[in-house]
């Protein structure tokens, strides 16, 4: 089966850096993506990773390293609303369907 | 404007009464997906179509029922069986392949009179 791992809650200041963590176990891993959600509201998709690294969109940035089956969403900048839950999701066997993490509450203070 | 529509927005449903999801999307995508949310939890997957006229049953489809007639809509159906249902249901389609994303729909609310 799969399986991910990311914190519950990040606690951080307006203006601050913060980086939300996920691990998984998957076979036929394809890609580690982020989605951000606001309360009540659709998720809607930030990152996609499939190789290793950094790929830097804004103020946000996804980090992916498969050989420790690790990755992470960096927040630069924090804002009032970007307080929200934050999913990673893997891709992964052939019908490329992503499973979902439990998700990161953020809440960001000023 | 492209993209995917859910309603109603919020539902309530009697004991022993099915109801009835909406979801439609204008986006042409060929895969759609039917995702259950509750506090604190991530989403889990009900049923996925990746073709008209085919649908697969995701981790919890057990009370649930889906049909796939049109490309565009996707409804699912919440049984008399599904013992718990008070939950964020979540629409969502995507183009094929690995790297493309899933978009949502708004979601529907729904809960137990």
């Amino acid at each position: 089966g799969q399986s991910l791992e990311q914190p519950s809650e990040v606690t951080a200041v307006e203006g601050a850096i913060v980086q939300i963590n996920c691990t998984y176990q998957t076979s036929g891993f394809y890609g580690l993506s982020w989605y951000q959600q606001h309360d009540g509201g659709a998720p809607t998709f930030l990152s996609y990773n499939a190789l290793d690294g950094l790929e830097e969109t804004g103020r946000f940035s996804s980090f992916l390293s498969r050989s420790d089956s690790y990755g992470y969403l960096l927040l630069q900048e924090l804002q009032m609303k970007d307080s929200a839950s934050y999913f990673c999701a893997v891709t992964s066997g052939g019908s490329y369907i992503p499973t979902f993490g439990r998700g990161t509450s953020l809440i960001v203070h000023p | 404007d492209g993209g995917i529509t859910q309603s109603p927005k919020y539902l309530f449903r009697k004991e022993g009464q099915n109801v009835t999801l909406s979801c439609e999307q204008n986006l042409n995508h060929d895969a759609m997906y039917w995702y259950r949310q509750d506090p604190g939890q991530g989403l889990r997957l009900i049923y996925y179509s990746q073709i008209v006229n085919d649908f697969q049953k995701g981790d919890i489809a057990e009370g649930y029922s889906v049909s796939r007639e049109k490309k565009e809509s996707f409804p699912l159906t919440v049984t008399s069986a599904q013992k718990n249902p008070t939950a964020f249901y979540l629409c969502a389609s995507r183009e094929q392949g690995s790297n493309q994303p899933q978009h949502f729909g708004d979601g529907t609310r729904l809960s137990i009179l």
